[in-house]
């Protein structure tokens, strides 16, 4: 089953509204999980990094003040599209660590993604 | 220049066909190879996992890494239908936490 889950999977909103979106670790604890953003046919892009506990790191370009990241608990971290508008509209992943139960070592695992639409 | 290169496709072969994919890179600090694999509106799922150079098979899926070459590659054998997504390369160097990921190329297996 999935390990890190996220909600809602589909959300449309209005121009102006604001939506939050959760990336929860089902059987594992995270201090750290990634942000990604996702454009059709095109590949991910990493927003930001959020730290449980301490502030998120984001990447060159990413508005802090429009994509509020808050990683409250060990295994939640949410990202919030502030005021958004229909060019925010787009897939966004979150991932986290974990060690692979056949590798034993670490691997990047996804959540199945939140597909946003703003009106 | 990108850090990871991919040629986007897309790929169209028949069921049964082999399919072949790679990346190039030119960050020699590289050390783990992964391959993702994203059907349409799902989060990438992990295929394979390869570490430093070499080849590793799992199934009909065999993965191989050249870094003397900084080239990655994926085959996959006796390709289905439901093979049909869009595959990512990443890669990381050692004791780092931020994947590097291709544009990702979209195949599809024709029944």
């Amino acid at each position: 089953g999935a390990v890190v889950s996220q909600h809602p999977s589909w959300v449309i909103c209005k121009s102006g509204t604001s939506v939050k979106i959760e990336c929860r670790s089902l059987d594992f604890q995270a201090t750290t999980m990634f942000w990604y953003r996702q454009f059709p046919k095109q590949s991910l892009m990493l927003m930001a990094t959020s730290n449980e506990g301490s502030k998120a790191t984001y990447e060159q370009g990413v508005e802090k003040d429009k994509f509020l990241i808050n990683h409250a608990s060990l295994t939640l971290s949410t990202l919030t599209v502030t005021s958004a508008h229909p060019e925010d509209s787009s897939f966004y992943i979150c991932s986290a660590w974990r060690v692979g139960l056949s590798s034993g070592a670490n691997v990047l695992t996804f959540g199945a993604g939140s597909r946003l639409t703003v009106l | 220049q990108k850090e990871v290169e991919q040629d986007p496709g897309p790929l169209s072969v028949p069921e049964g066909a082999i399919v072949s994919l790679n990346c190039t890179y030119s960050n020699s600090a590289f050390q783990y190879f992964m391959w993702y694999r994203q059907y349409s509106r799902k989060g990438p799922e992990l295929l394979m996992y390869t570490y430093s150079s070499g080849n590793k098979e799992d199934g009909r899926f065999t993965a191989q890494v050249d870094k003397s070459s900084k080239y990655i590659s994926l085959f996959i054998r006796d390709s289905q239908p439901s093979d049909s997504a869009t595959y990512l390369c990443a890669m990381i160097p050692e004791n780092d936490y931020k994947l590097s990921f291709g544009a990702g190329t979209t195949v599809t297996v024709r029944a």
